[in-house]
């Protein structure tokens, strides 16, 4: 199975709204890495899990809150989010840091 | 402040075209440079990964070179389907963890 998994496929929160994102992968990898692509940007780099911890913050907001229950999933928590971080969530995983990243499909999230 | 660019942003090309697209990239502190092929509402889906200067590597009709000592990698399409319409993503690895994406190529195959 080289499949990383996403879900929910589309989300549309008000700003009030708690919600989550959910990401799974069964290739046995130890990182995982959390994505946000703007329309016509490239992907920017939110979180990096390695070995369950999280190891990287780019400085990431505190509406947005990760966390890694397992090896298997991720999942990112949102909380009081605003319109402008209406985008594209993608999900990858990798054998370890330095290796191929694989992606899921990505969450479109839409703030209103 | 890396910068990775991809050139063109977009390309209408007829059905039995060949093609090719460039990814421009920093040629100091080189790890490895990735292409992603993404079609939409699907996952990026991994071409080649490209470690070495002079590398060239080949998937069927799709082949890609790179020089990472003038910081640049070159992805070929010939005869072009309209099944390999999509964007394509060079993402470039220093020694770190980290990718950083070019805004990619959006193909598109007219038949």
């Amino acid at each position: 199975d080289t499949e990383v998994t996403q879900t929910p496929k589309h989300l549309v929160m008000g700003m009030t709204n708690k919600k989550s994102l959910k990401c799974e992968q069964h290739m046995g990898h130890r990182a995982m890495y959390w994505y946000k692509q703007k329309a016509k940007k490239p992907p920017e780099l939110m979180f990096v899990y390695s070995y369950e911890k999280l190891s990287i913050n780019e400085s990431v907001p505190s509406r947005f809150s990760p966390e890694c229950p397992n090896s298997s999933l991720l999942n990112l928590h949102l909380h009081a989010l605003q319109p402008e971080d209406s985008a594209l969530y993608l999900c990858a995983s990798s054998q370890g840091l330095r290796d191929e990243q694989y992606f899921g499909p990505g969450t479109r999230l839409t703030v209103t | 402040i890396l910068n990775v660019e991809q050139s063109p942003q977009s390309l209408h090309v007829q059905e039995g075209d060949s093609t090719n697209f460039t990814c421009s990239f920093p040629s100091s502190n080189f790890y490895a440079l990735h292409w992603y092929r993404w079609e939409t509402a699907k996952s990026p889906e991994a071409l080649f990964v490209m470690t070495l200067n002079g590398d060239e590597k080949k998937k069927g009709r799709i082949s890609a070179t790179l020089n990472t000592k003038e910081g640049y990698s070159y992805l070929y399409i010939k005869g072009s389907q309209p099944e390999d319409s999509a964007t394509y993503l060079c993402a470039f690895k220093s020694g770190t963890y980290k990718y950083i994406f070019g805004t990619g190529t959006r193909l598109k195959v007219l038949a």
